[in-house]
């Protein structure tokens, strides 16, 4: 399977704690997008990379969420200090760029985090 | 700044009979527009995009969206829906990067 993947699938955890999520994209794609979907709702974008570069960031995203993309390829998002309010599927995406911007969006099956 | 509406946020229809899903959009330059599907518990399948060119675009799954810039609207169609298109459908409109999504529409297709 040559499509994005994320993992873990599911992730519970207890107010407080720290978690990671792990986001592989489409080999050859070289922007990656992290967007947050609570339920009912549509997609919410938190951040992209274009290769290693993050250069877009959502007001969204707040000092206890942190995202990387070290190497251009596999990304991570860190949300430390989980509160209740951040229970949602996290979702990602990738693309591959030109110059004309208008790449399609390949989405992974997404994270969802429940927070007790 | 760009934001998308989806006026209805849930569709019942008939199994064969067509159905059309609203979406406006607003935007202060020119936008690509989107829809996508989402099965439950998945992620989202691209159905369609408007780029430039032709405003009737057709889909996989045998839908079809037109765009209209006047009335700043992007409404997907089908002429006979199947049990299986049951899931939630999205907007988005994007520049040139992230995509700005509606709020859904969930279609539910009965016998």
């Amino acid at each position: 399977d040559t499509g994005v993947s994320q993992n873990p699938r599911h992730k519970i955890t207890k107010r407080g704690q720290n978690v990671t999520f792990r986001c592989d994209p489409i080999s050859e794609h070289n922007r990656l997008y992290w967007y947050r979907q609570t339920l009912g709702q549509g997609p919410e974008f938190l951040t992209y990379f274009q290769n290693e570069a993050q250069l877009e960031k959502s007001r969204l995203l707040s000092d206890r969420f942190s995202a990387e993309r070290p190497k251009g390829s596999f990304s991570t998002l860190e949300i430390q200090r989980t509160e209740q309010g951040d229970s949602a599927m996290y979702l990602c995406a990738s693309s591959l760029e030109k110059t004309s911007g208008s790449g399609e969006q390949f989405f992974g099956p997404g994270t969802r985090l429940t927070v007790l | 700044a760009q934001s998308v509406t989806q006026l209805d946020s849930q569709v019942p229809v008939f199994e064969e009979a067509p159905v059309e899903l609203r979406c406006n959009y607003s935007s202060s330059v020119s936008v690509y527009l989107f829809w996508y599907v989402q099965y439950p518990n998945q992620g989202l399948q691209l159905l369609l995009k408007y780029l430039s060119g032709s405003t009737l675009v057709k889909g996989i799954n045998g839908f079809e969206a037109e765009f209209n810039k006047s009335q700043t609207s992007f409404h997907l169609r089908k002429p006979s829906v199947h049990i299986s298109d049951t899931a939630e459908y999205f907007c988005a409109v994007s520049g040139r990067s992230k995509l700005t999504f509606g709020t859904g529409t969930r279609l539910q297709v009965t016998l």
